[in-house]
């Protein structure tokens, strides 16, 4: 079975520095990752995923992560935090029906709560 | 832009109520979820539904709840007899029909129950 680690709980960082959060997985398969956001009173919103090809994916709001297979790791990251990032980080490993199908289901990490200093 | 919308936002009930959780899902998708968040823990998967079926579900998913797209637009979790240990954040999320296409969740119900 597909598991998700995020070894950080909590993590502060100074407006202006760099980000990086920890992503960990085990899946016997290509694994399909994803990162969601949760801010408060908001339902999780997708930053980016990785399916195949090139291993340092873009996503929304300047974020971007790099699949490393030999490490089963998919490191958020982000060059220079914003106060408007403080939130709650959620990464994801989808997993398709063995009958087939195109539907996949999620299963999360315990999530990394950001908090940003001004 | 569209999104999956939830009602009621918290939801306070007592033990051995029924409750019903509503959603509507973004309207041109095709499979529809919930999933959890117990207060500490993960997100964790309940069931998917496609074509008025369930697709998949989780050993979460016993006899005690069920879902349901009653018409065109609402999709539906119902718990008929709450346990303290239901007490979580449900989301919904809702995706098209093709692979690995985004699933777009909703921003959560919280259930308390007494």
């Amino acid at each position: 079975a597909q598991s998700v680690t995020q070894p950080d709980i909590h993590i502060t960082v100074s407006e202006g520095a760099s980000l990086e959060l920890r992503c960990n997985y085990s899946y016997g398969a290509t694994p399909y990752l994803f990162w969601y956001v949760q801010s408060p009173g908001q339902g999780l919103q997708l930053l980016l995923k990785y399916f195949s090809g090139d291993t340092l994916v873009q996503g929304i709001k300047g974020f971007e992560a790099e699949f490393k297979r030999s490490q089963s790791s998919f490191n958020l990251r982000k060059p220079s935090v914003h106060w408007s990032d403080a939130a709650e980080y959620f990464c994801a490993v989808g997993a398709l029906r063995n009958s087939g199908g195109s539907n996949y289901k999620l299963t999360f990490g315990k999530g990394t709560l950001l908090t940003v200093n001004p | 832009e569209p999104e999956v919308t939830q009602t009621p936002s918290h939801q306070v009930t007592q033990m051995g109520q029924e409750v019903i959780l509503r959603c509507v899902p973004i309207s041109n998708h095709l499979y529809f979820y919930w999933y959890r968040q117990i207060l500490g823990q993960k997100v964790e998967f309940l069931v998917s539904f496609y074509n008025n079926e369930i697709s998949e579900k989780s050993e979460i998913f016993d006899d005690q709840f069920s879902v349901e797209r009653p018409d065109g637009s609402n999709f539906t979790l119902k718990i008929r007899s709450t346990k303290l240990e239901d007490s979580a954040m449900y989301f919904c999320a809702s995706v098209t029909e093709w692979v690995w296409e985004t699933q777009y969740f909703g921003p959560g119900t919280r259930l308390l129950v007494l």
